[in-house]
């Protein structure tokens, strides 16, 4: 079965502008959860989102938001990119939002690459 | 608040070798989670981890969780070159649903 598709999987854009990522989780999972990795911070929780509802939010400023739509597809979008925001944008999806028995899948990310 | 961490942050090993990487984790949890990175690609989960004394064994690899110490190990046995990546806890409480990641570390195993 298909597994987390993330899109783009590469992105230059140049600071101050707007970026919008997609997710889409595997066929029947309904959490979808997003963290940026760096190398210096490592992996950041961003947010979690659940039946279209943002559930979870991390440490990061209002410029970095997101969405999910009925059919589980989630977007993230930064705006007013900054040169701290190239990262690998990481989107992980679990059948719901207790992933106890498998952990999360993870997609492959798009890397982000402000200039 | 969760803070998680792992040490070494970089392990060099010869082929053959045992090594240990330690996660250490500052509040209650009651999960844990390990992942492998390999350069370049996503993280695949490895181990789920739910109870005090809980040990799970995936060919070279080994990782158990003592709650009461907060603390969570993966024992590599006799290392080879393909155990060569990137290795991350994490930890969750049930009910918050929010895992927070260790800093990960890097493991290159020489042949």
């Amino acid at each position: 079965k298909a597994g987390v598709t993330q899109t783009p999987r590469y992105l230059i854009k140049t600071r101050g502008q707007q970026v919008t990522l997609s997710c889409s989780p595997i066929s029947g999972h309904r959490s979808v959860s997003w963290y940026q990795q760096t190398p210096g911070q490592g992996l950041q929780f961003l947010f979690e989102y659940f039946s279209e509802t943002q559930r979870n939010k991390g440490n990061f400023p209002g410029r970095f938001s997101g969405r999910q739509f009925s059919n589980s597809r989630s977007e993230m979008n930064v705006s007013t990119l900054e040169l701290g925001d190239s990262a690998l944008y990481l989107c992980a999806s679990s059948w719901n939002r207790d992933i106890t028995n498998y952990g999360y899948t993870f997609g492959s990310g798009t890397r982000l690459t402000v200039v | 608040e969760l803070k998680v961490e792992q040490n070494p942050l970089f392990l060099s090993m010869q082929e053959g070798k045992n090594y240990t990487i330690y996660c250490n984790y500052s509040t209650t949890s009651d999960r844990l989670y390990w992942y492998r990175q390999d350069p370049g690609k996503s993280l695949e989960s490895l181990f789920v981890l739910l109870s005090n004394g809980a040990v799970k064994q995936e060919g070279r690899l080994m990782a158990s969780l003592d709650t009461k110490a907060r603390l969570s190990t993966l024992h590599i046995t006799a290392a080879v070159h393909d155990l060569s990546a990137t290795y991350f806890c994490a930890a969750g409480t049930s009910g918050t649903y929010k895992y927070i990641f260790g800093t990960g570390t890097r493991l290159k195993v020489l042949a």
